[in-house]
């Protein structure tokens, strides 16, 4: 069984630039995630999909960040115009979404963000 | 709301000595709680997770962690080191009423010694 797929796996971008991330979640897993991980610290939550539809983005900062699932199977997220503090990895997760705080999420392997 | 403590950023251990990573939470609701593991370059490994019945969880690559509601705690132990084992492991927490939203803590890296 495929993993959850990632990329780019790394960006170096300066600050005020865009970018990009693209996730592809494990096959039949109706419920994807973004977690920001920056250095040293733990994954916070940033976006959570249920299909194609946001249960919670409550930490997402939509002031700079957007995300989508228009077809409620892969995703994007995008930061414009970023900056410094947003250097960190991104993970992208998923989940069948069918036991609400059962499921197990399955974790890629990250997109490493640093903002110059 | 959820919290997670983990007590110690790095642990340092010898091969063969017993790993001990210690976790606290914080949750108004019963919790579930969940130990990852990530190595370099690489996204979270679920290792074990509690969500009902037997308080004493095992999970793989020899790790098990038992939950104790009174000390609110979910430490996580492996008898015997392996150097495999050196990663980084993060505490989370989540629930019923979060909606399968996890709560991390700031992670323990643990480094085995030859």
């Amino acid at each position: 069984e495929a993993g959850v797929a990632q990329s780019p796996r790394y960006k170096i971008i300066e600050k005020r630039q865009s970018v990009a991330f693209w996730c592809n979640p494990i096959s039949g897993h109706a419920t994807l995630y973004w977690y920001q991980q920056i250095l040293g610290q733990g994954p916070k939550l940033l976006i959570q999909f249920q299909n194609n539809g946001v249960v919670d983005d409550s930490q997402l900062p939509k002031d700079r960040f957007s995300a989508e699932r228009l077809k409620g199977v892969d995703s994007t997220l995008k930061i414009q115009p970023a900056k410094l503090e947003d250097s960190a990895v991104y993970l992208c997760a998923s989940s069948l979404g069918r036991d609400r705080g059962l499921d197990t999420q399955y974790f890629g392997p990250g997109t490493r963000l640093t903002v110059l | 709301a959820q919290s997670v403590t983990q007590l110690g950023s790095h642990v340092s251990v010898s091969e063969g000595a017993l790993v001990l990573l210690r976790c606290n939470y914080s949750s108004s609701v019963p919790p579930y709680l969940f130990w990852y593991v990530q190595y370099p370059n690489q996204g979270l490994q679920l290792l074990l997770k509690y969500t009902t019945g037997a308080t004493l969880v095992k999970g793989i690559n020899g790790f098990e962690a038992e939950f104790k509601k009174s000390e609110t705690s979910f430490h996580l132990t492996k008898p015997s080191a392996h150097m495999s084992d050196a990663a980084e492991y993060f505490c989370a927490v989540s629930g019923k009423a979060a909606g399968n939203k996890l709560t991390f803590g700031g992670g323990t890296r643990v480094l085995v010694k030859p």
